[in-house]
């Protein structure tokens, strides 16, 4: 059973516009989530973080809204650069407990 | 400031052999994580490892196991290989109190399993 989804796989997005990253998760008592960028051959990379008690974080072009109710939350990524093409991560978890990671989502931003 | 390093980046063992997998902590950093990541998928927890002890333990079977060191560095070992070990393992480091909301990867060791 996956608690953290990304159920889009890929994206492209043309250069200066927007990219929205999408993420749903199930566990109720997940209260901080977290987006990590991976390029091929390194290591995820920690972007950007919210917590339940938010619901936007923003970071330069990067911005993360919350929405509990739905159990979702998405990163918005404006103006899209073609450097922020990489694989993108969703990760969540409550209290101290290990980090739950989707499948991620590849971005492309195409110029 | 040195930051998390995987040794070996790349790694072939047949199946049924044992392979250890090495990870450098970043500076400061007393809490070491390891992660499997499958094709198209996303990193799963092993295991995390603070102050030499295992502290807390994914769904993995017994013959994957670990070690902490004094200076926080880790090995991860994995007995009788099987073919689905195949993937990049990833090695995070995380500062004193911050063990799952600040995680520093590694750049990973894939293994390869034949």
């Amino acid at each position: 059973d996956q608690q953290v989804k990304q159920n889009s796989p890929s994206l492209s997005v043309q250069e200066g516009r927007i990219s929205i990253l999408n993420c749903d998760y199930t566990n109720s008592m997940f209260d901080y989530f977290l987006w990590y960028k991976k390029y091929p051959a390194e290591g995820p990379t920690f972007l950007i973080s919210i917590s339940s008690i938010k619901d936007k974080n923003e970071d330069g072009r990067f911005t993360v809204f919350l929405n509990k109710s739905a159990k979702h939350l998405s990163l918005h990524i404006v103006p899209s650069q073609p450097g922020d093409s990489a694989v993108y991560f969703c990760a969540a978890n409550s209290g101290n407990t290990p980090l739950v990671f989707g499948k991620g989502t590849r971005l492309s931003v195409i110029a | 400031e040195t930051g998390v390093t995987q040794s070996p980046t790349h790694l072939i063992k047949t199946r049924g052999q044992q392979v250890t997998l090495r990870c450098s902590s970043q500076s400061g950093h007393n809490t070491v994580s390891w992660y499997q990541q499958a094709l198209g998928q996303g990193p799963q927890f092993i295991f995390q490892y603070y102050r030499e002890e295992e502290n807390g333990r994914g769904n993995f079977p017994p013959r994957f196991s670990g070690l902490q060191f004094p200076n926080y560095s880790s090995e991860l070992n994995v007995n009788a290989l099987e073919l689905d070990d195949s993937a990049l393992y990833l090695c995070a480091s995380s500062p004193p109190g911050r063990a799952n909301t600040e995680a520093f990867f590694g750049q990973g060791t894939r293994l390869t399993v034949v």
